[in-house]
């Protein structure tokens, strides 16, 4: 129980270009999704999360036009990296909050900026 | 926020090898959890120990709340423990998770 579907799990894009992140709860409802950014070999830092029915919060110097959060229900939470640049390169993830089989984060996504 | 900081930042083991790895953070808190991010990204929960001490197979955790440290264990290593070991404590506002550094174990044959 409490899987958390998360696509795509690679992508490269050209700089200027959006790119959407989508993650799924398969099994449960979530009405609340946090988003992680990992650059590499560094640790899992929170970008925002994501609220059903309500705006996303985001964390301090996190830009909120260029990370679009959008739960559009009670099972999908959607992250567009908006006009992406080289520096957006990154590894994003998912996470529900905690349920009786504790947190589950999604795959993740690789972004290559190009 | 509270500080989490994990030491060693990278272990290397010959397989069959034990090792302790340790979660230092800065107040005290309800709720630590242990992962595994095996070389694809994947997180895969460990343990959920705030306190206490636990024991999956190979692998067990203590958590000394009152002194603010918790340590996972490893023992008899295998090639597939290897990937990045975070500890992550609760953010006080709500269910994020606030991460350390991790430690990078590389277990070789």
């Amino acid at each position: 129980g409490a899987v958390v579907s998360q696509h795509p799990s690679r992508v490269i894009c050209k700089s200027g270009t959006s790119v959407k992140i989508e993650c799924r709860s398969l099994d449960f409802q979530a009405t609340t999704m946090f988003w992680y950014r990992q650059f590499p070999k560094q640790s899992l830092m929170l970008m925002a999360t994501s609220n059903e029915g309500s705006k996303a919060t985001y964390e301090q110097g996190v830009e909120k036009d260029k990370f679009l959060i959008n739960h559009a229900s009670l099972t999908l939470s959607t992250l567009t990296v908006t006009s992406a640049h080289p520096e957006d390169s990154s590894f994003y993830i998912c996470s529900a909050p905690p349920t009786n089989y504790g947190y589950t984060f999604g795959s993740g996504t690789r972004l290559t900026v190009v | 926020g509270i500080q989490v900081e994990q030491s060693p930042p990278d272990l290397i083991l010959q397989e069959g090898a034990n090792s302790t790895l340790r979660c230092n953070f800065s107040d005290s808190v309800n709720n630590l959890q242990w992962f595994h991010q095996n070389p694809w990204g994947q997180l895969i929960n460990l343990f959920y120990i705030p306190s206490g001490t636990k024991q999956n197979g190979r692998l067990s955790a203590t958590t000394v709340a009152t002194e603010r440290y918790s340590l996972l264990y490893i023992s008899s290593s295998q090639t597939t423990d290897s990937g990045v070991y975070f500890c992550a404590v609760r953010v006080k506002s709500g269910y994020a998770l606030n991460f350390g550094k991790g430690t990078s174990l590389l277990v070789t044959p």
